[in-house]
C-alpha cells in the first residue's frame, strides 16, 4: 500500500506532556498538510508544506504546536505542554501540486 | 475566511433510493470543491471533486453539481447500497482567506442506508 501513513495511530498522554506525530506522504507528492478533527466536526486546516517549506499556518496553530518537514519527505507535528482541549484526531494529507489531497488514517490523541 | 455550511446533518434513505447532500460556501474566490467519505476510525477518502469551471461531474453512481452564482454545490448518490453508509464531508479550497491551499470542510452528513 503506497498511501499516506501516520504513526502512532493512537496516543494517550497526560496533560503537560509533549507529544510528536509522524506522517509519511505518498512518494512524489510535494505538498503535505496537517488537519485536526474533533468529534462530530469536519477536519480543520492547521498548516501545509511545499517540499520542506512551511507555506501557511492557520490561526488554530498555537505557539505550542510546531511542524517540520526537514527533507521534503516525512513530516512531524509536535505539541508541547498538552492540554485537554488538544484531544482530537490529527490528520495528514498529501497531494501533487494543486491537485487532490489524499488523507492518512490519522493519529488519535487523548490528553488525560 | 471561507465558511462552508452542509445539510442535512443526518440523512436516512432506503436501500436503492437516491441521496442528496447540499453545501454552500461563502468565498466567491473558492475554485475547487471535493467530497470525502469517512468511515468510523478511518481518514477521509476522496470520492469525487469538481472545479469552478465545470457545472457537473459524474462517476458511476456519484455525481456532483456546482452553482457558482448561488455559491452552492451538491452530492448525489443514486441506487444507494449498504456500503454507502458513512459520514460525508464537503469542502472548498482556493478562497482569499487564510489557508489558501488548505481545505475548509463542512460539518458532515451522516448517511444511513436502511436495508
Amino acid at each position: 500500500d503506497t498511501g499516506v501513513s501516520q504513526n502512532p495511530r493512537h496516543k494517550i498522554t497526560k496533560r503537560g506532556q509533549n507529544v510528536t506525530f509522524r506522517c509519511d506522504p505518498i512518494s512524489e507528492h510535494n505538498r503535505l498538510y496537517w488537519y485536526r478533527q474533533t468529534l462530530g466536526q469536519g477536519p480543520e486546516f492547521l498548516t501545509y508544506f511545499q517540499n520542506e517549506a512551511q507555506l501557511e499556518k492557520s490561526r488554530l496553530l498555537s505557539d505550542r504546536f510546531s511542524a517540520e518537514r526537514p527533507k521534503g519527505s516525512f513530516s512531524t507535528l509536535e505539541i508541547q505542554r498538552t492540554e485537554q482541549g488538544d484531544s482530537a484526531m490529527y490528520l495528514c494529507a498529501s497531494s501533487p501540486l494543486f491537485n487532490e489531497q489524499f488523507f492518512g488514517p490519522g493519529t488519535r490523541l487523548t490528553v488525560l | 475566511g471561507e465558511n462552508v455550511e452542509q445539510h442535512p446533518s443526518t440523512l436516512s434513505v432506503q436501500e436503492g433510493d437516491s441521496a442528496v447532500i447540499k453545501c454552500t460556501y461563502s468565498d466567491s474566490a473558492s475554485n475547487y470543491f471535493p467530497w470525502y467519505k469517512q468511515e468510523l476510525g478511518k481518514g477521509p477518502q476522496l470520492i469525487i471533486d469538481i472545479r469552478s469551471n465545470v457545472g457537473e461531474k459524474k462517476d458511476q453512481r456519484i455525481a456532483v453539481t456546482l452553482n457558482k452564482t448561488a455559491k452552492h454545490f451538491s452530492l448525489h448518490i443514486t441506487e444507494t447500497q449498504p456500503e454507502d453508509s458513512a459520514v460525508y464531508f464537503c469542502a472548498a479550497r482556493g478562497g482569499s482567506g487564510g489557508g489558501a491551499d488548505g481545505l475548509t470542510f463542512g460539518k458532515g452528513t451522516h448517511l444511513i442506508i436502511q436495508p
